[in-house]
């Protein structure tokens, strides 16, 4: 079955150093992947789509990878800010319009 | 982007209660809605797929009777949760797609559900 996985653990980088964040999928070969955010008691909110043709993607701090011959997706955040601290999922398309979701990794931006 | 309204943001009923969470897309008609459910540190959870004017589609595992889902129009989609327990206990968020195609997801702001 399609298995997608995000580092549980959470990740900390000190303030103004870029963030990475990865997103590794199996059998599976989707046509597109997404970024979302997630703060504590809130819904995700949507940052990036790349599609399966696309080698990176960027926006603002933001810059999404794709490489689906490793079946992998980056997400960096540059100059990091402690307000970048919160969960960032990564999605993949699935059947019937549905997203399959990954468990999210905790990023902690220190000051 | 677009605007999905959930509400309410947080409710507490009594085991056996019913309770209904409302999701509405605010500024585009939304043709398909999806419920998740969430528990704290894991991913979510689709639940159900609600398409509008039909019956929804149902995860393995869900129960249909339990969790009702209704989306009589482009803007609203209705979570019941009957005779709640404990269990049922977590955070529901819905989110709605602009057109019958896989775009971004525009989720409401979720519904932490606690039954006591």
């Amino acid at each position: 079955s399609q298995k997608i996985e995000q580092n549980s653990e959470a990740l900390n980088i000190q303030e103004g150093k870029t963030a990475t964040l990865t997103c590794n999928y199996t059998n599976y070969s989707p046509a597109y992947l997404q970024w979302y955010r997630q703060d504590p008691g809130r819904g995700p909110v949507f940052l990036l789509l790349i599609r399966e043709n696309e080698k990176e993607k960027r926006k603002e701090r933001l810059k999404v990878t794709f490489d689906t011959t490793l079946k992998q997706s980056l997400f960096h955040i540059t100059a990091s800010q402690p307000a970048d601290s919160a969960t960032y999922l990564c999605a993949l398309d699935g059947s019937n319009y549905q997203l399959i979701w990954g468990a999210g990794t905790k990023l902690i931006i220190k000051p | 982007g677009a605007v999905v309204s959930q509400h309410p943001s947080w409710v507490i009923c009594k085991s056996g209660t019913s309770v209904k969470i409302e999701c509405r897309s605010l500024d585009f008609q939304a043709t398909t809605m999806f419920w998740y459910r969430q528990f704290p540190k894991q991913s979510l959870m689709l639940m159900a797929t609600s398409n509008e004017g039909s019956k929804a589609t149902y995860e393995q595992g869900v129960e249909k009777d339990k969790f009702l889902i209704n989306h009589a129009s482009l803007t609203l989609s209705t979570l019941t949760v009957t005779s709640a327990h404990p269990e049922d206990s977590s955070f529901y968020i819905c989110s709605a797609g602009k057109r019958r195609q896989n775009t971004e997801a525009f989720f409401g702001q979720g519904t932490r559900l606690t039954v006591v």
